[in-house]
C-alpha cells in the first residue's frame, strides 16, 4: 500500500519567514495531494491540494509543488504569522474518491 | 459550503459499554465515508471505508466486530464502539467524499473525543 513520509516532524520559524514542509509517497500512481491543517482539538482543514498533472500550485501565502518522478511534494508558507501556528498534515490518494493516507503531521510554530 | 455535521463532539463511557457516533452530510450526498481515528500528536489513521447500501471495507488490524460501520443512507454514516475498552479512547472523525464537490472532495466531521473509563 501507499507510505507517505512527511518532514520534518517540529519546524520553528520567526513571524516573516517561510516554513517548508516535504513529504515523499511510494505509490506511483498516487494521482491526488492535499494538505491539512489542524488546530489542537479540531478537524482538518484542506488548505490547499495539487493533482499530479500540475507541478505547482499557489494561493496567496501558501503555494504546493510536486515532483512526480521523485515522487515528493512540498508545501510552502511565505510570510508567516502566528496563526499559523498548527500541524500540517500531508496526504497522498489514487484519486479524489480513494482513501488517503497521512503523513505524520508537522507541528509548525511561528514566533512572534 | 459542504458541511459534515458529526455527534457527539465528545464522550466517556464506561468500559464493556458501546458508543454511536454519527455522522451528517449536511447539504450534500454522502456516495462514500471513511472514518479514521487519531491518537494525542499523531497522525489520522483510516480504519474503514464505507459506501452508501454496502458493507464498510476495514484496514489491516481494525476489528470490524468491534467497530460496527452503518451506512445505511446518502446522509449518515455511523460508527459504533462495542464492549469499548481505555485503549479505544482517542480521536474519531469521519470523512466524507462526494464528486460534486468537485476539487474540495473531502470534507471532515468535527470529531468526537471517546473517553473510556
Amino acid at each position: 500500500g501507499e507510505n507517505v513520509e512527511q518532514h520534518p516532524s517540529t519546524l520553528s520559524v520567526q513571524e516573516g519567514d517561510s516554513a517548508v514542509i516535504k513529504c515523499t509517497y511510494s505509490d506511483s500512481a498516487s494521482n491526488y495531494f492535499p494538505w491539512y491543517k489542524q488546530e489542537l482539538g479540531k478537524r482538518p482543514q484542506l488548505i490547499i491540494d495539487i493533482r499530479s498533472n500540475v507541478g505547482e500550485k499557489k494561493d496567496q501565502r501558501i503555494a504546493v509543488t510536486l515532483n512526480k518522478t521523485a515522487k515528493h511534494f512540498s508545501l510552502h508558507i511565505t510570510e508567516t504569522q502566528p496563526e499559523d501556528s498548527a500541524v500540517y498534515f500531508c496526504a497522498a490518494s489514487k484519486d479524489n474518491a480513494g482513501k488517503s493516507t497521512f503523513g505524520d503531521g508537522t507541528t509548525l510554530t511561528v514566533k512572534p | 459550503g459542504a458541511v459534515v455535521s458529526q455527534h457527539p463532539s465528545w464522550v466517556i463511557c464506561k468500559s464493556g459499554t458501546s458508543v454511536k457516533i454519527e455522522c451528517r452530510s449536511l447539504d450534500f450526498q454522502a456516495t462514500t465515508m471513511f472514518w479514521y481515528r487519531q491518537f494525542p500528536k499523531q497522525s489520522l489513521m483510516l480504519m474503514a471505508t464505507s459506501n452508501e447500501g454496502s458493507k464498510a471495507t476495514y484496514e489491516q488490524g481494525v476489528e470490524k466486530d468491534k467497530f460496527l460501520i452503518n451506512h445505511a443512507s446518502l446522509t449518515l454514516s455511523t460508527l459504533t464502539v462495542t464492549s469499548a475498552h481505555p485503549e479505544d479512547s482517542s480521536f474519531y472523525i469521519c470523512s466524507a467524499y462526494t464528486p460534486v464537490q468537485g476539487p474540495y472532495g473531502y470534507t471532515f466531521g468535527s470529531g468526537t473525543r471517546l473517553t473510556v473509563v
